[in-house]
């Protein structure tokens, strides 16, 4: 099964910067999917950006797009212009036939 | 989008009992649904993988006897809880796909267990 890495357990961002949560993958599969959750308090998962694996254009969603490397398997994410919602944690995913998911990296944001 | 909802949202059992969280897809058919267990401050980790109308396969280390999961229709997936421990206590999320390969995945609310 497909292993997802997350090396930063917490990171801090300024309001209104910006910030890169680093994730890597480890599948043999070629055909797969990756991603970025989101997890508030309530616990909910909130999906943020969602990547396939055969796009090499790096996908974006308003403040936030991902910085894929396929060969590296590298997938980051970067959220700019940060905001005090913006504060949770945050989980990289990466599902072929199921979903794996990271440590999770938990962001705070200093007003 | 599509919704799935979890249902109860937070249960209080005694040890030894069981428990039955229920997992629904509302506006979609879920052909597969899968279950994860989410201890504090900790990722989610996938207990196993329910197709509907087939066993589930669990992951290495899940008591398929102690988590009885059951997916009779395309609606709907349960997890049992058996003969439940104080150290079952867990935050339970259960997601849905639809259908094919896509990785289109919806989560539930989640269902927080607190055995006595």
């Amino acid at each position: 099964a497909q292993t997802v890495t997350q090396s930063q357990p917490e990171m801090s961002v300024q309001e209104a910067e910006t910030v890169t949560l680093s994730c890597t993958y480890d599948t043999s599969e070629s055909d797969y999917y990756l991603f970025w959750y989101k997890q508030p308090p309530s616990r909910q998962m909130i999906l943020v950006i969602r990547q396939e694996a055969y796009k090499q254009q790096n996908a974006t969603e308003n403040r936030f797009s991902v910085n894929f490397q396929k060969a590296a398997k590298s997938f980051s994410l970067k959220i700019s212009d940060s905001q005090l919602g913006d504060a949770a944690m945050y989980f990289c995913a990466c599902f072929n036939n199921d979903m794996r998911f990271g440590a999770g990296t938990r962001l705070t944001v200093k007003p | 989008g599509a919704v799935v909802s979890q249902h109860p949202s937070w249960v209080i059992c005694k040890s030894g009992t069981s428990v039955k969280i229920e997992c629904r897809s509302l506006d979609f058919q879920a052909t597969t649904m899968f279950w994860y267990r989410q201890f504090p401050k900790q990722s989610l980790m996938l207990m196993a993988t329910s197709n509907e109308g087939s066993k589930a396969t669990y992951e290495q280390g899940v008591e398929k006897d102690k988590f009885l999961i059951n997916h009779a229709s395309l609606t709907l997936s349960t997890l049992t809880v058996t003969s439940a421990h104080p150290e079952d206590s867990s935050f339970y999320i259960c997601s849905a796909i639809s259908g094919g390969n896509t990785g289109e995945l919806f989560f539930g609310e989640g269902s927080r267990l607190t055995v006595l």
